[in-house]
């Protein structure tokens, strides 16, 4: 069965300091998508990104990196240069092909930035 | 303008009582999910629609019961609320449901109190 493990429940940075939440998954399938979402204090939910299994590249997004390792199962998160309004829960989730696009989440991780 | 909306944003609520989550969304999409965050924040499927269909049911007790009178709408009645039901409830929508893994976009949350 899938899973998701995001290991910090809690990270807390100063202002301008790079971040990274890590993300290790579990799966059967060759197959698969993994998924970034962010959960602000405000509560929803919003999407940040999406990788299938067969892209290793890694991603950068203005200040956000994604980087995709499939001989460890990982895919981590980096914030370069953290600011306050980066403060949510983090989420990481694993679609696999088979399993009707359910989204399996990890347990989050709550970051926090500090003036 | 809202994508994923969802009503009440807050319900609280006797224990015993039957009360309704509503979900409509206005991209288009075909596919639609309630899950349910709890108050460790984590995040499980509960019920997964495509075209109306039922396409997941992940061991969630018969007091809940989804229904889609229309894929835009995708409904949650809980019936005989109990304390453990208090969390918050995600409404999501994805364009198909199998094969590429679709990207869930996900509704502001309802917050279920039950006293």
């Amino acid at each position: 069965a899938q899973k998701v493990t995001q290991a910090q429940t809690e990270i807390s940075v100063v202002e301008k300091e790079d971040v990274t939440l890590d993300c290790v998954y579990e799966t059967r399938d060759t197959t698969y998508y993994l998924f970034w979402y962010k959960q602000p204090p405000s509560g929803e939910l919003v999407f940040l990104i999406r990788r299938n299994s067969f892209d290793e590249q890694n991603e950068i997004s203005g200040r956000y990196s994604w980087n995709f390792q499939k001989s460890t199962s990982s895919f981590n998160f980096t914030i370069t240069a953290s600011q306050v309004v980066d403060s949510a829960v983090y989420f990481c989730a694993l679609s696999e092909v088979y399993a009707g696009n359910m989204l399996t989440f990890g347990g989050g991780t709550r970051l926090m930035v500090k003036p | 303008d809202t994508a994923v909306s969802q009503t009440p944003k807050y319900l609280v609520t006797q224990m015993g009582n039957d009360k309704s989550i509503k979900c409509e969304q206005n991209l288009g999409h075909d596919t639609m999910y309630w899950y349910k965050q709890d108050s460790k924040k984590f995040l499980k499927i509960m019920f997964s629609y495509n075209n109306k269909e039922l396409i997941i049911n992940e061991t969630v007790p018969n007091r809940f019961s989804p229904k889609s009178p229309d894929k835009a709408h995708l409904n949650l009645h809980i019936n005989s609320l109990e304390l453990g039901d208090s969390a918050v409830y995600f409404c999501a929508s994805s364009q198909g449901v199998t094969g590429e893994g679709k990207t869930q976009y996900f509704g502001p949350g309802t917050r279920l109190l039950v006293l």
